[in-house]
């Protein structure tokens, strides 16, 4: 079973432009979930989608933003890219067997954005 | 808001050593997740915690929730250079807000030295 991919793996913008990050989930997953990591801050949840609906939201600004089309398969949008957006942008997918709390999630590669 | 703690943020150690990675929290979460992490590469999942004193192995990893589920250790014994790297413990809560949103410790970057 393929596992979670995201394209591109890397990005170099530059501030003010905007960028769109994708995910494919694991065949069979409805949920996905995205993260942004960095050396400060760590992994901090963005938001959630499943069944193309957007579920939970984290503490980021109007920026980021997101989608999820029909095959589950998501987006992530930043706008006006600031140098602090420079980061590892992971997703992950999971299966929603307990209704959306404490299901496992499996994460893709991420993708590394600069912002210069 | 649910913080989960995590110590030690660096260990360096020699190859047959012990160690254990502790997770703490002040609020009571549904599940706990370790993961693994490889510098340039996502986060892998190495095992599900659920059941408040719960304990599992994966070979010579033990992985422990507290009776409260509050908290979480990860136990390696005669620990060898492969184990090298950044592991995390995250936390799922549940209710609306806690939707596929892990809370994730700050990691601890262990280093194995042959």
């Amino acid at each position: 079973k393929a596992g979670v991919t995201q394209t591109p793996r890397y990005l170099i913008k530059t501030r003010g432009q905007q960028v769109t990050l994708s995910c494919s989930p694991i065949s069979g997953h409805r949920s996905v979930s995205w993260y942004q990591q960095t050396p400060g801050q760590g992994l901090q949840f963005l938001f959630e989608y499943f069944s193309e609906t957007q579920r939970n939201k984290g503490n980021f600004p109007g920026r980021f933003s997101g989608r999820q089309f029909s095959n589950s398969r998501s987006e992530m949008n930043v706008s006006t890219l600031e140098l602090g957006d420079s980061a590892l942008y992971l997703c992950a997918s999971s299966l929603v067997i307990l209704g959306g709390f404490g299901d496992e999630q499996f994460f893709g590669p991420g993708t590394r954005l600069t912002v210069l | 808001t649910q913080l989960l703690e995590q110590s030690p943020q660096f260990l360096s150690i020699q190859e047959g050593e012990n160690l254990t990675v502790y997770c703490n929290s002040s609020s009571v979460f549904s599940s706990l997740q370790w993961y693994r992490q490889e510098p340039g590469e996502g986060p892998v999942l190495l095992v599900t915690v659920v059941t408040g004193g719960e304990v599992k192995k994966l070979k010579r990893l033990t992985f422990q929730f507290g009776d409260a589920r509050k908290d979480s250790s990860l136990h390696i014994t005669a620990a060898q250079p492969g184990d090298t790297g950044l592991y995390l413990c995250a936390g799922a809560g549940a209710g609306g807000t806690s939707y596929g949103k892990l809370t994730f410790g700050q990691g601890t970057i262990l280093t194995v030295h042959p």
